[in-house]
């Protein structure tokens, strides 16, 4: 069965250090990967996405993600945390069920950034 | 600027009262989708619609109704059969051909929050 655990579901960091968060997934197929960001009381945007070209995808706003087949991780980063990230981060993946794909959502992560 | 627009922003249903939630795009988008989000939980589909004048239940569509007769609009109803209907609620679109359907980026609005009187 296809699934998506986002590893933390707060972390807190200082303003200015790195981000890192985590996700893991279980696909029988090879998966389209997604992160969006959420910020309080609005839809969500896409950050980036994996679609089995270069595993080191460049998202907006200085995030990006690797996506490690053998470890079937697709961790978030971010090397300089900035007060406007503080929001809620969500990893998506995308897999068969039947004959369609479908979109499978994490529970998310809040972010907090201390200034 | 192109985008999808969700009204009203705010909405309080009495007991009993279906209420309906208005969702509209202008990104020429085929695929429309609905999706509940409660605290602590990921986004929950539910319906989809991959073209007009065709819609399929999500994961929890028990308790709610939509329509997709035009390709800009999608709104959803939520009635009074769905004895839990507080939540924050989030239309989406996707370019998405019926191939590639799952596989293309979601644009989301901004929500309805939907509260009981």
């Amino acid at each position: 069965a296809q699934s998506v655990t986002q590893l933390d579901s707060h972390v807190s960091v200082s303003e200015g250090t790195p981000v890192l968060l985590r996700c893991n997934y279980s696909s029988s197929y090879s998966p389209s990967l997604f992160w969006y960001v959420q910020h309080p009381n609005k839809g969500l945007q896409l950050l980036l996405k994996y679609t089995s070209a270069a595993t080191l995808v460049k998202g907006i706003n200085g995030f990006e993600a690797e996506f490690k087949k053998s470890e079937t991780s697709f961790h978030l980063t971010k090397p300089s945390a900035h007060m406007s990230d503080a929001a809620e981060y969500f990893c998506v993946v995308s897999a068969y069920a039947g004959n369609n794909r479908k979109l499978i959502w994490g529970l998310g992560t809040s972010l907090a950034v201390n200034p | 600027d192109g985008g999808i627009t969700q009204s009203p922003k705010y909405l309080f249903r009495k007991e009993g009262q279906n209420v309906t939630l208005s969702c509209e795009q202008n990104l020429n988008h085929d695929a429309m989708y609905w999706y509940r989000q409660d605290p602590g939980q990921g986004l929950r589909l539910i319906y989809y619609s991959q073209i007009v004048n065709d819609f399929q239940k999500g994961d929890i569509a028990e308790g709610y109704s939509v329509s997709r007769e035009k390709k800009e609009s999608f709104p959803l109803t939520v009635t009074s059969a769905q004895k839990n209907p507080t939540a924050f609620y989030l239309c989406a679109s996707s370019i998405s051909s019926r191939r590639f359907f799952g596989n293309q980026p979601q644009h989301f609005g901004d929500g309805t929050r939907l509260s009981i009187l």
